[in-house]
């Protein structure tokens, strides 16, 4: 059973709008997450992280939402540029331990 | 620093070869994870060695899996006898500390059974 879920496999965002990323998890016990990104061809890359003890972090662009009642997270991107373009990763660690990752939302953001 | 290293890219293969894959972490990394990805379970972690030493095996998926590191600059994941479900990306990262919001990916090598 999955324990990070991406349930959007794909999302379209206009050049310059707000893309927003969703991911929920099943286990309480996660209390770090992080979003990974990756382009074709390559590895994921680390975008942006969040402690459970956060509700809100924020890295230019980039704003990753913690909501933990709902065990629920978003990544927003604004404004989205196209070189965003790529599959986002959802991930979540139990103690700064190992990663369970979700299936990837690839972002398609058009000129 | 040339990041983590895998080899080879892309893999073609007959059902009930043996695939070897392998991978070179970044030096001074202590921690080495092993990841396969699929469009049906996404990225999931197989297989992670501390010091050369194998942690947690569980997400191995069968017998038919094994890994190896037998220096701190190599790792090998093997696959015999391969079937077409074993297609898959697998990715090698690499971490200082088991620190978790600094794994590097190596570029993957892309598995194909036939």
């Amino acid at each position: 059973d999955q324990q990070v879920k991406q349930n959007s496999p794909s999302l379209s965002v206009q050049e310059g709008r707000i893309s927003i990323l969703n991911c929920d998890y099943t286990n309480s016990m996660f209390d770090y997450f992080l979003w990974y990104k990756k382009y074709p061809a390559e590895g994921p890359t680390f975008l942006i992280s969040i402690s459970s003890i956060k509700d809100k972090n924020e890295d230019g662009r980039f704003t990753v939402f913690l909501n933990k009642s709902a065990k629920h997270l978003s990544l927003h991107i604004v404004p989205s540029q196209p070189g965003d373009s790529a599959v986002y990763f959802c991930a979540a660690s139990e103690g700064y331990s190992t990663l369970t990752f979700g299936k990837g939302t690839m972002l398609l953001v058009s000129p | 620093d040339a990041g983590v290293i895998q080899s080879p890219r892309h893999e073609v293969t007959e059902m009930g070869q043996e695939v070897t894959l392998r991978c070179k972490p970044i030096s001074g990394h202590d921690y080495l994870f092993w990841y396969r990805q699929t469009m049906m379970r996404g990225l999931e972690l197989l297989i992670y060695f501390n010091n050369n030493v194998p942690i947690d095996d569980s997400g191995m998926p069968e017998d038919r899996f094994s890994a190896k590191m037998p220096n701190a600059s190599f790792s090998t994941l093997k696959i015999q006898p391969s079937e077409p479900r074993d297609s898959a990306v697998y990715f090698c990262a690499s971490t200082v500390g088991s620190n978790v919001d600094t794994q590097y990916f190596g570029p993957g090598t892309r598995l194909t059974v036939l």
